[in-house]
């Protein structure tokens, strides 16, 4: 069965410092890849999305980046962090586009910038 | 760009009583899919129920089921005989046919009361 794995749990990041969020999937291939952020009281919102190795799409302007070294590897990274970076960031899969397959989440990121 | 609008940023229910949630979208395309996610305090993401824009049979999913309105772009979700464990943040979900992004609602958080 398919399994992701999100880490770590909770980060407490001083602002200026670097970010880095990882996300891996296991019993698939090729996924599909995507991070989200939810800022307290919103809704979801999506950063980016990978739809295979080195393939990145970013949805809006910000002070993070991603990166897909690996089939089943999706990082999160800022070089420095801002006070609206603060949230909880959710990484997910899918198994491939244009179809009604599920997106699956990790267990996601409670990120503090202080 | 496609939006999806949750009006009720909060509801409440009874437990054995039946709510709806309410979520009206907005897109030009004729082929999509419509999701309800789950997020219970945990802040893990559940797959509810989804919903393929083609058929006009509604969802349903045990005690879970839509009301899926094409020409009005309404998708609302029904729980019945509700349940303390139905406690959560709820987000309904758009996505495309032909892109790879699922885009969310600002969520409604539902409290049921024993």
């Amino acid at each position: 069965s398919q399994t992701i794995h999100q880490w770590p749990a909770t980060l407490v990041q001083p602002v200026g410092s670097p970010l880095s969020l990882e996300c891996t999937v296991e019993g698939t291939s090729n996924p599909n890849l995507y991070w989200y952020r939810q800022a307290a009281g919103r809704g979801l919102q999506l950063l980016f999305y990978s739809v295979g190795i080195g393939q990145i799409s970013s949805e809006v302007p910000q002070n993070l980046s991603a990166s897909r070294p690996q089939d089943r590897q999706f990082i999160l990274s800022s070089k420095k962090l801002l006070l609206s970076d603060s949230g909880f960031y959710l990484c997910a899969w899918s198994v491939s586009w244009a179809s009604a397959e599920k997106l699956f989440f990790g267990s996601g990121t409670q990120l503090s910038v202080l | 760009a496609q939006t999806v609008t949750q009006s009720q940023p909060e509801m409440s229910v009874q437990e054995a009583e039946t709510v709806t949630l309410s979520c009206t979208y907005d897109t030009s395309e004729n082929n999509y899919y419509l999701f309800w996610y789950k997020q219970p305090p945990s802040r893990q993401m559940i797959l509810v129920i989804r919903q393929e824009a083609y058929k006009q049979q509604n969802a349903t999913e045990n005690r879970f089921s839509v009301n899926f309105q094409k020409a009005a772009k309404s998708f609302s979700l029904k729980i019945s005989d509700s349940q303390l464990g139905d406690t959560a943040m709820y987000f309904c979900a758009f996505r495309s046919y032909n892109t790879d992004k699922l885009i969310f609602g600002t969520g409604t958080r539902l409290q049921v009361f024993p």
